[in-house]
Order: C-alpha cells, then sequence, then structure tokens
C-alpha cells in the first residue's frame, strides 16, 4: 500500500452506465489529481484538486465529472463513456501543488468500456 | 513548461550500474527534478528527488551538473525487479505539478 487507495482495482462497464472511482488518502497531503494512462501511451493529467477546489481540468470531455468533497476523498463519476476510454486510471497526492515533494500515486483502476 | 528527454529503452545485466539520463534543457530555477517507477498495471512510484549536485538514497542516487539542464538515474547493481519504466519529471515552477508531464519514459528491462 502507497497511502493512496483506489476502488475498484478492475471496472467493466457499458456505454450507457454510469460508475464512479473512489480514490482515498491519509498522508494529509492537500492536493490530489487524477491521471489516465492509455496502452504505450504516457500518463495523461487530468483534473488537479487543492484543498479541495479544482485548480486544473486538463480539457477532460464532460462525460468525465471528478468531485473532491474533502481533501481526502476524490471521486471520478463516469458516465456515457467510449470504447477508447478504456485505460488505467491513476490518483496520487502531494503536499501540495508546489512540486517540491513528489507525488504517491494509488494502485489505479483498470477500466474496459464494452 | 520544462519538457524532458529520456532514452525510449535500455537492456543491462543483473548486478551491473545502470545510468539514466534525462534532459531538460528549460529547466526553471526553482523546478525540482524527480524520478518515479512503473511497474505494469500499477502507479508510478517516487524513487528520488534532487535540485542540484548530487542526492543519495537507499535506492538510487541522482546526479544534477551545475547547469541543471540534465540529470542522471544511477540504479547501483540492478535485479530482475528493476524492470520497469523510469520516469524524469521536472516541475515546481509557476503552477508546479498542475503543469507537471510524463513523458514516455524509460523502459528498463533487465536480463538474467
Amino acid at each position: 500500500e502507497t497511502g493512496v487507495t483506489q476502488t475498484p482495482r478492475h471496472l467493466v462497464m457499458g456505454m450507457t452506465n454510469k460508475k464512479s472511482l473512489k480514490c482515498e488518502q491519509h498522508l494529509g497531503h492537500n492536493a490530489m489529481y487524477w491521471y489516465k494512462q492509455s496502452a504505450k501511451k504516457p500518463l495523461e493529467l487530468m483534473f488537479v484538486y487543492n484543498f479541495k477546489e479544482q485548480t486544473e481540468n486538463n480539457s477532460v470531455p464532460s462525460r468525465f465529472s471528478p468531485e473532491c468533497p474533502n481533501s481526502s476523498h476524490l471521486f471520478l463519476h463516469l458516465h456515457t463513456l467510449q470504447p477508447e476510454d478504456s485505460a488505467l486510471y491513476l490518483c496520487a497526492s502531494s503536499q501540495d501543488t508546489g512540486g517540491g515533494y513528489g507525488y504517491t500515486f494509488g494502485s489505479g483502476t483498470r477500466l474496459t468500456v464494452v | 513548461l520544462a519538457k524532458t528527454t529520456q532514452p525510449i529503452s535500455m537492456d543491462s545485466y543483473e548486478g551491473q550500474e545502470v545510468n539514466i539520463t534525462c534532459s531538460h534543457n528549460n529547466i526553471a530555477t526553482n523546478d525540482y527534478i524527480t524520478w518515479y517507477q512503473q511497474f505494469p498495471s500499477q502507479g508510478p512510484r517516487f524513487i528520488i528527488q534532487g535540485y542540484k549536485t548530487k542526492v543519495t538514497n537507499e535506492v538510487a542516487s541522482l546526479f544534477i551538473p551545475a547547469d541543471r539542464k540534465s540529470s542522471t538515474l544511477s540504479l547501483p547493481r540492478v535485479s530482475l525487479s528493476d524492470t520497469a519504466v523510469y520516469y524524469c519529471l521536472v516541475g515546481e515552477g509557476a503552477g508546479g505539478y498542475q503543469k507537471v508531464t510524463f513523458g514516455t519514459g524509460t523502459k528498463l528491462q533487465v536480463i538474467p
């Protein structure tokens, strides 16, 4: 365990389904992130939250909807996804968004859209 | 944004020292250099971070020349379990980790 827990580890969903990914950290970090990693592609930053406020949306389609109720929890709500959205979705946290301490990543959720 | 360039892949035999160099020519004054390791279907794991000169921990060493335009991750006596993708990140600056971009990383294959 890295201190960042993601659930579920694996998810298969149809294009008309609605599902949510959950991320939880108790490291005392104030910044949380969602990343997408598709096969043979670099990690893509999706969203950044700092002290529960969204500070970055990297042109992510509206079928991905993040929620950060507090500094310890981060959700990614999914609806009407496409097969090309199949990927490893990674959550990370850091002390703050300043970058001086590094990220702690979770193990990810492997999402398959059928 | 400070962009990084790394070799796409490297092979090494077990027990050898491996050095992976990353170029970051437009690194900003307040940027840190951080290296991560990623195994398949797992999130990247922090290895080491530095600002200048040399940093060493129980896992690796990080060498940063005076101009900071490159850095070298050194893994002593690699084993098969070190087979992974290694990413070099540069960030802190304006927006810090909000602006950090992961590159394609270096895929290290350790050979028996």
